[in-house]
Order: C-alpha cells, then structure tokens, then sequence
C-alpha cells in the first residue's frame, strides 16, 4: 500500500541552527500538509499546500517557516532559525483530491533542539 | 470555531473488555467531515475512519465501531474485546467540508488506551 515517507526520522539541531524537513507523499496525492505534535500533546496544523502554492496556514506558521515542492516528488518544511520551542513531532500528510479525503501521514520526524 | 473534546485522558481496561473512546465536536458548518487516527507508540498515526456529516449511519469494521450523532455532536469508537494491541492514543479529528478542497484537521488532545493483559 502506498505511503508517505519522512526523513530524517529525528534530527538534532542547534538552537538557531536552519533544519530541512522532507516528506515524499503519495504519488497520486494532490494536497499536502504538515503538522506537528509537542510532546504529549494534541496534533497542530501548521500549513497545507496544493498546485504549487501555500492554500492555508495556521497561527503557528510564521515567517521562521517555509514550505517548497522542489520536485515533482519531494515536499520539504524549513525553519530558518529553530527555537527550542521548535521541539516536536513533525508530521507530513497528503490526501487526494476533493470531498475532504483522509490525510495519510508519515511516520513523523523527531526533531530536537539543544 | 471548530472544536473537538475528548475528555477522557486515559483509559485502562483489561484484555477482552469493550471500550468506549467519547468525541465531542463543535462546529458551526453543516457540511462537516469526523475522523479517527491511532497513534501507537512507536509513533506513527493511522487513519481509521472518515464520516460526513450526512452520512449518520453507524460503522462497524471488524471489532471496532463507531456511533455518529448528529443531536449530541458526538462521534464515539468503541473497540470489542479489547486486545493489548490495540494501546495506543487515539485522536479524533474534525475539519471543515462547506469549501472547496482540502481543509486542515483539527485534533482533539487523545484518549490513551492501555489494554493490560
């Protein structure tokens, strides 16, 4: 069954430090979204992306955030400069087209700041 | 706004005991869609199911069901005899349906079931 990969599985960044989160959602996918879960926490919203471009985003999403689609497969997330507050579960999900669909997510990525 | 509760935090029952996950949403839409997603503990969150607001049959797959009622804004799972693999945190998880396109899911905070053998 098809599914959405994420890499790196925990990555450990240096305060300040830029880091580059990737995701290759599913093939026939049309929208995609990132979320994220601090620990022991709910699962957050941040942003949600679809034909190129950014079609929603949360409160949380702020302009240390980025997101790109380089390619015709890769969907990536960037924070500029992390915080510690940036700690948490990052979570890529992709859904097909129309009707509110299931979002499929990724395993996750730990991400850690010191 | 849209809200989902669930306030159960955590729930222990033991092996081959029903179980009873409660969801309460808030919504002002009347095109609306309810999910369900399990986040075992290594981590990953699984979609289990998906209902429309207008559809308000109740569901059974296997030893899960789920109860969807419009009248008490409630979207209730409930896992029969419960298995110690069914342990994980579950979410459920709202999202709007009056626009077009895809429209972000809003999690409650999770119930953590522990199924003790």
């Amino acid at each position: 069954e098809p599914e959405v990969t994420q890499t790196p599985s925990h990555q450990v960044t240096q305060m300040g430090q830029e880091v580059i989160l990737r995701c290759v959602p599913i093939s026939n996918h049309l929208y995609f979204y990132w979320y994220r879960q601090i620990l022991g926490q709910k699962v957050e919203f941040l942003v949600s992306f679809y034909n190129n471009e950014i079609s929603e985003k949360s409160e949380i999403f702020d302009d240390q955030f980025s997101v790109e689609r380089p390619d015709g497969s890769n969907f990536t997330l960037k924070i500029r400069s992390t915080k510690l507050e940036d700690s948490a579960m990052y979570f890529c999900a992709s859904s097909d087209f129309g009707g509110n669909q299931p979002q499929h997510f990724g395993d996750g990525t730990r991400l850690s700041i010191l | 706004a849209q809200k989902v509760t669930q306030a159960q935090t955590e729930i222990s029952v033991v092996e081959k005991e029903d179980v009873t996950l409660d969801c309460v949403y808030e919504t002002r839409d009347t095109t609306y869609y309810l999910f369900w997603y399990k986040q075992p503990p290594s981590g990953e969150l699984v979609f289990l199911i998906r209902r429309n607001s207008f559809d308000e049959q109740n569901e059974i797959s296997g030893r899960y069901s789920w109860n969807f009622q419009k009248s008490t804004s409630s979207f209730n799972f409930t896992i029969t005899a419960s298995q110690v693999v069914d342990s994980a945190v579950y979410f459920c998880a709202l999202s709007e349906g009056e626009r077009s396109g895809n429209t972000p899911l809003v999690f409650g905070k999770g119930t953590r079931l522990s199924v003790i053998a």
